[in-house]
């Protein structure tokens, strides 16, 4: 069964730091991994999908990477801003049925 | 994009009612439909998997009689919360599947704030 882990659970960072959202997966047969945003009590926005034959996806100032091998994907975003503060939920699915595992996401804040 | 439309976003009822949450894939057919629930603090869990016509498949832990899920349509699942206790209060979301079979894709609905009093 695959289990998601996310590091740290929150994050507080001035703006303009760049940083980076630690996910890790027990199962290293995955069939994709993506990232999510979640804003207080709103639903789930999509922002970057890796699938299992991929190294990274870049959004922008996003930039995903997934290393199957050692079960770890990070989340790096850069010269963040206010408006990035949600918490980032990453989480894997294991087959192309799209049922996912979710991490506990982490808390971002960006402060001003 | 694909748009999943979710009602209502908040609700709030007594305990013992029951209540019914909607999801629409709009200008997409979702031949599977997610639901999932998250606590406060706590990350989203899957509650059950449903495909269209179908009987959903529930997770480990989750009442099928409570929480009736209905997928009739390609473009509509429901979930209704039957005889809700304040502890079913959660926020409720569900996701489609859609696109090409070889990108499919998962599009979430906005999310359901659900009070038990």
């Amino acid at each position: 069964k695959q289990e998601v882990t996310q590091i740290p659970a929150a994050l507080s960072v001035p703006e303009g730091e760049n940083l980076v959202l630690n996910c890790s997966f027990t199962d290293s047969a995955i069939y994709n991994l993506q990232w999510f945003r979640q804003d207080p009590g709103k639903g789930l926005t999509s922002l970057l999908l890796i699938q299992s034959s991929q190294r990274e996806q870049t959004s922008g100032r996003l930039n995903a990477s997934l290393d199957k091998s050692s079960g770890r994907s990070t989340l790096y975003i850069a010269a963040s801003q206010p408006g990035d503060s949600a918490t980032y939920l990453c989480a894997g699915a294991n087959n192309a049925g799209n049922m996912l595992t979710f991490g506990g996401g982490t808390r971002l804040m960006v402060k001003p | 994009g694909a748009v999943v439309s979710q009602h209502p976003s908040w609700v709030i009822c007594k305990s013992g009612t029951s209540v019914k949450i909607e999801c629409r894939s709009l200008d997409f057919q979702a031949t599977t439909m997610f639901w999932y629930r998250q606590f406060p603090k706590q990350s989203l869990m899957l509650m059950a998997t449903s495909n269209e016509g179908s009987k959903a498949t529930y997770e480990q832990g989750v009442e099928k009689d409570k929480f009736l899920i209905n997928h009739a349509s390609l473009t509509l699942s429901t979930l209704t919360v039957t005889s809700a206790h304040p502890e079913d209060s959660s926020f409720y979301i569900c996701s489609g599947v859609g696109g090409s079979t070889t990108n499919e894709k998962l599009f979430f609905g906005s999310g359901t704030q659900l009070s038990v009093l």
